[in-house]
């Protein structure tokens, strides 16, 4: 069985401070996926990673950053938290096959006050 | 840049009627289509997939989805749905030869009723 696994489940930060947010998948996935979700927009790509070392922007990488130092784990930065990152983020991974399946870990919901 | 349209927001059904949730997306070459169902609580979960061949393909529980593409359609449906299946149920299109980038749509969430 497939599993993606996220740090945090929930997260309560303070506007300016810098968070991480961890995401580990144990398939040997060549690519992962980083994704808000917020009530009314469904899921929206923030970063994406189809190896290590290697990015690409989503639809919204504003105010993220994002690291792929090992083939497994990828990571979330959010440099400076701001309220309007208070969102569910959900990790994602899949083989680097496009008839594939993303597979997803459970999400981490942050706070931002 | 592509888009996924989802009709309805939010739909109330009781135990055994049938259900038909729309999508619609805007690409207009070769796509990948799935719906993903998200249980409350639970992960996001794939429910069923379309690559190529019969336009009618069937998921888990009972669920199964028609691409019409000259309507640039794929609908959900499910002929008597059942309490457990009350979830947020999500359309997305991956376009190909994009990193397998899904374009999700904003979701559709199912109560039903006992």
């Amino acid at each position: 069985d497939v599993k993606v696994t996220q740090s945090s489940r929930y997260l309560v930060k303070r506007t300016g401070e810098k968070v991480f947010l961890e995401c580990v998948q144990d398939m040997d996935h060549e690519n992962m996926f980083w994704y808000r979700q917020d009530p009314g927009l469904g899921l929206r790509l923030i970063y994406f990673s189809y190896d290590v070392k290697m990015k690409e922007k989503g639809d919204i990488p504003e105010g993220y950053s994002v690291s792929r130092e090992k083939k497994e784990r990828f990571s979330l930065i959010l440099e400076s938290a701001s309220t309007n990152q208070t969102s569910m983020y959900l990790c994602a991974s899949t083989l680097e096959d496009e008839t594939d399946t993303q597979y997803f870990g459970p999400g981490t919901r942050l706070t931002v006050l | 840049a592509q888009s996924v349209s989802q009709h309805n927001h939010h739909v109330i059904l009781s135990e055994a009627a049938s259900l038909e949730l729309g999508c619609n997306y805007s690409y207009g070459g070769t796509v990948n289509l799935f719906w993903y169902v998200q249980y409350p609580g639970q992960h996001l979960q794939l429910l069923l997939k379309y690559f190529s061949g019969d336009p009618l393909v069937k998921g888990i529980k009972g669920f199964e989805a028609e691409f019409i593409k000259s309507k640039f359609s794929f609908n959900l449906r499910k002929p008597s749905v059942q309490w457990s299946d009350t979830a947020e149920y999500f359309c997305a299109v991956d376009s190909g030869g994009s990193n397998y980038k899904l374009t999700f749509g904003k979701g559709t969430l199912l109560t039903v009723n006992p």
